[in-house]
């Protein structure tokens, strides 16, 4: 029972376009989201978070939506730039400082 | 900058061979998490430590592992008895409050 799902295990985007990611989540519990970006042989990296009582956040080229209703999430690289290819995971937690659960990952390529 | 150091990066242990695990946090921060990573997989949550107090373990697959922090810095994880399906990344992370930071991983095979 898989409760963050990131359903395309991966995405291609030609490099100066935008990049979107998607998370779906089945707890409604759920109140804090984060993005990481991960390296090959590297830890995952945080990105960007949302709690639950924002719809959006941005931080320069990165833009974290959040539909509560839909118990979407989505990520917005603009512009991608090849130092974004990486796998891209979506974490979930019911408490803002407790165990994250987490999406299976979504592999981003940026073309050059 | 000081990050999450993890330790040893790479483990080749035989199966039935115990082996030990080693996570330094950010200075400070007093939360520290551990996951298991299998290949193509997300993270799963082990166990969490609020300083030396290992609030949840929930997330143990058997009593063959055991993580402790005893004061409240350093953590290790350990595995008794390896078995060839313990064979994953293991992340350990560390929060201040609301963020968890993460190491680049021990990386097990068991053979």
């Amino acid at each position: 029972d898989q409760q963050v799902k990131q359903n395309s295990p991966s995405l291609s985007v030609q490099e100066g376009r935008i990049s979107i990611l998607n998370c779906d989540y089945t707890n409604s519990m759920f109140d804090y989201f984060l993005w990481y970006k991960k390296y090959p042989a590297e830890g995952p990296t945080f990105l960007i978070s949302i709690s639950s009582i924002k719809d959006k956040n941005e931080d320069g080229r990165f833009t974290v939506f959040l539909n509560k209703s839909a118990k979407h999430l989505s990520l917005h690289i603009v512009p991608s730039q090849p130092g974004d290819s990486a796998v891209y995971f979506c974490a979930a937690s019911a408490d803002s400082n407790y165990q994250l659960i987490w999406g299976a990952g979504t592999k981003l390529i940026i073309k050059p | 900058g000081a990050g999450v150091s993890q330790s040893p990066r790479y483990k080749v242990a035989k199966r039935g061979q115990d082996v030990a695990l080693r996570c330094d946090p950010i200075s400070g921060h007093v939360s520290l998490f551990w996951y298991q990573q299998a290949l193509g997989q997300g993270p799963e949550f082990l166990t969490y430590f609020q300083n030396e107090a290992q609030l949840d373990k929930s997330g143990l697959p058997s009593d063959r592992f055991f993580a402790e922090r005893p004061e409240g810095s350093v953590s290790t994880l350990k595995i008794q008895r390896t078995q060839q399906e313990d064979s994953a990344v293991y992340l350990c992370a560390s929060s201040p409050q609301e963020t968890q930071y993460f190491g680049p991983g021990t990386r097990l095979l068991v053979l």
